[in-house]
């Protein structure tokens, strides 16, 4: 079973314009982590955003937040103002357990065009 | 700054050829990883590593294996390059310890098998 869903179809956003990409994840651990990475043309996975199951809050770093809602199962990323450098592939991943190999697994990706 | 380093950025192979793709880090981590990505496949894990000598199987391990002698090396192998291997791999490193320890990438090397 896929455990960690990216549906949504490629996007469009004006640039300064927010923008929300979903994640839905699957899991029966009580202690996992979430990421979100950001892959740009060039091929390079960036790290952006990371989410412990515990937190109470929802993670930000500087434009980025994730939109954390535990009972539903998502851990959506909102990246605010969009800049014409956003445009990229976007990956959501969980680490499940208290697995000190760190073995995440990954969705199929988020496409984001910026447009000015 | 940490770094993850791949031989080759691109690579063209022949249908039965020995493959190797080499990964370095420099941050002392305990494990390596390599994925394959595959348009509308995303990141799948083909053999991760937890310390030296030691490997387990990830989701798509068939026709390649993997070799770590040492803790900043982390090779990949394709036994018998074949074209449906044809695809980009990404090789990470993370820490075993922390709250975070999020995986960090190489660049990728795309490799073409013909």
């Amino acid at each position: 079973a896929q455990k960690i869903t990216q549906t949504q179809p490629g996007m469009f956003v004006q640039e300064k314009e927010a923008v929300t990409l979903d994640c839905t994840y699957d899991t029966s651990d009580q202690s996992y982590g979430l990421f979100w990475y950001k892959q740009p043309s060039s091929g390079e996975m960036i790290f952006l955003i990371y989410q412990g199951s515990y937190d109470e809050q929802n993670a930000t770093e500087g434009r980025y937040s994730l939109n954390f809602q535990k009972a539903r199962k998502s851990a959506n990323l909102v990246i605010s103002a969009s800049q014409l450098g956003d445009s990229a592939m976007y990956f959501c991943a969980m680490r499940e357990g208290r697995s000190g190999n760190n073995r995440l697994a990954f969705g199929k990706g988020n496409q984001v065009v910026v447009i000015p | 700054d940490v770094k993850v380093t791949q031989s080759s950025r691109y690579l063209v192979k022949r249908t039965g050829e020995k493959v190797f793709l080499e990964c370095v880090q420099d941050m002392d981590h305990e494990n390596m990883f390599w994925y394959r990505q595959d348009p509308g496949l995303g990141l799948r894990l083909i053999y991760f590593s937890y310390d030296v000598k030691m490997k387990e199987k990830g989701d798509i391990p068939e026709g390649y294996s993997v070799s770590r002698e040492k803790k900043e090396r982390f090779s990949l192998i394709l036994e018998s390059a074949s074209t449906n291997q044809t695809s980009m791999y990404l090789c990470a490193s993370s820490r075993t310890s922390g709250r975070l320890y999020e995986q960090y990438f190489g660049p990728g090397t795309r490799l073409t098998v013909t």
